[in-house]
């Protein structure tokens, strides 16, 4: 695609639910990045793809979390049993590879109630 | 481990003036890459500028410019003739050189730009 593409745009969800949230980066890209955003907070890392496999997951904050990537393309990520302190914005990033610059898409914010 | 840091929360500029965003960071490689980021309201954050480490000469976009400072590891954005355009959060981010790394990139708090009419 054009861009990197992030669904849903918006999401709320009550407490204690799962959700997923899906990131389709750039065609071509084969590095793609998970970062999540608090209110008034920079940027924090969550996780890196290479291709399908995730060199670095060390930003995840939780077993809560968890990222899958397939086909070397779409990557989704889950984060269970949601807490209010989940609710942030969740960017993904790719790039054509490792080392080059990185895009972002517009963002996936999420509420939990 | 690498940190970014920005001082400034907020800052105001008058249209068609200069402002200067501060940036620091501290690391012990020698060689990496600096970026400053605009996110504006429709959230999306896109690249502003970009600084090479072993390059001794400031980046220059447009009206964008850096000072980068390697001794003193400061990496500060100058925004020429200030438009309404330019406001936004500007994010400053530091991404290592080493290929053996996985390239994450780490960014500061951000500094959010008024520029006032």
């Amino acid at each position: 695609g054009a861009g990197v593409s992030q669904s849903p745009s918006n999401k709320v969800t009550e407490k204690g639910k799962d959700v997923e949230l899906r990131c389709d980066p750039i065609s071509g890209h084969t590095a793609l990045y998970w970062y999540r955003q608090s209110l008034g907070q920079g940027l924090e890392f969550l996780i890196y793809f290479q291709g399908n496999s995730a060199p670095d997951k060390s930003g995840l904050p939780s077993d809560r979390f968890s990222a899958e990537r397939t086909g070397g393309s779409v990557s989704t990520l889950t984060i269970q049993r949601t807490q209010q302190e989940d609710s942030a914005v969740y960017l993904c990033a790719s790039s054509r590879g490792a080392g080059n610059t990185i895009y972002f898409g517009e963002g996936s914010w999420l509420t939990v109630v | 481990a690498q940190t970014v840091t920005q001082s400034q929360p907020e800052m105001s500029v008058q249209e068609a003036e200069t402002v200067t965003l501060s940036c620091t960071y501290d690391t012990s490689e020698s060689d990496y890459y600096l970026f400053w980021y605009k996110q504006p309201p429709s959230r999306q954050m896109i690249l502003v500028i970009r600084q090479e480490a072993y390059k001794q000469q400031n980046a220059t976009e447009n009206r964008f410019s850096v000072n980068f400072q390697k001794a003193a590891k400061s990496f500060s954005l100058k925004i020429s003739d200030s438009q309404l355009g330019d406001a936004a959060m500007y994010f400053c981010a530091y991404r290592s050189a080493d290929i053996s790394g996985t390239y994450k990139y780490i960014f500061g708090t951000g500094t959010r730009l008024k520029v006032l009419a």
